[in-house]
């Protein structure tokens, strides 16, 4: 019963390579996140969707393209993929902040994906 | 504009406490804070939202001050269990949340 599960946890890639990552949660909530996470551990928002519309796009290179085809999914694909590309990746869900609902606000992270390009 | 933590890494015997701050140059919406074990995703501890809120469960509690600037994290009596890193985010006027570098907690025997 894993609440934000992504896919693959591991991936290993050549420079120039098109690659994809899945996620799906299954706890309801409207709103979905990509986040890169470097060698530093620095947590950088890349993209937001609320209900499958797009609210958050970073400064983030164009090869980088979000798709989310329902409010329970948000996949990333990447084209072309770069030295610098290699990170931890992490999809992360939350609900709105409810005054009687303990826990609401919070964002939920997946397990992440590790993503090293070769 | 991301949040400020200090210190950057601390530690500690079990049993000792600890506080970790989390400083904004802009009054903020919410603050957030999060704790990463080694090799695992950011876990969510809590949310504040008002200024001059205080809240927690167990020995571990948060403060968020009147401007909303200033956030600190208190970890009393800390246990093994509390080494990792922690996080606080903030969020301003859109919906980003934005997170801080940081803090390194470790907890030895």
């Amino acid at each position: 019963d894993t609440a934000v599960s992504q896919t693959p946890k591991y991936l290993v890639t050549q420079m120039g390579n098109d690659k994809s990552i899945k996620c799906e949660q299954n706890l309801g909530h409207d709103t979905m996140y990509w986040y890169k996470q470097d060698s530093k551990k620095f947590l950088k928002i890349m993209f937001s969707y609320n209900n499958k519309e797009l609210i958050i796009n970073e400064t983030v290179p164009n090869r980088f393209s979000p798709k989310s085809p329902d409010k329970a999914h948000l996949n990333l694909h990447i084209n072309s993929l770069e030295l610098g590309d290699s990170a931890v990746y992490f999809c992360a869900s939350s609900q709105a902040w409810d005054r009687g609902r303990e826990g609401s606000g919070g964002y939920t992270f997946g397990s992440g994906t590790r993503l090293t390009v070769v | 504009q991301q949040p400020v933590q200090s210190p950057q890494a601390v530690i500690l015997r079990e049993g000792e406490d600890a506080v970790i701050n989390c400083s904004s140059s802009k009054a903020l919406y919410s603050v957030h804070w999060y704790r990463q074990k080694h090799g695992e995703a950011p876990v969510f501890l809590m949310i504040l939202l008002k200024g001059g809120e205080q809240k927690g469960h167990d020995k571990i509690s948060a403060s968020f001050n009147e401007k909303k600037q200033q956030s600190s994290l208190y970890l009393t009596a800390s246990q093994l269990s509390y080494s990792g890193t922690y996080f606080c985010a903030g969020q301003g006027g859109s919906e980003k949340l934005v997170f801080g570098k940081g803090t390194k907690l470790t907890v030895n025997p």
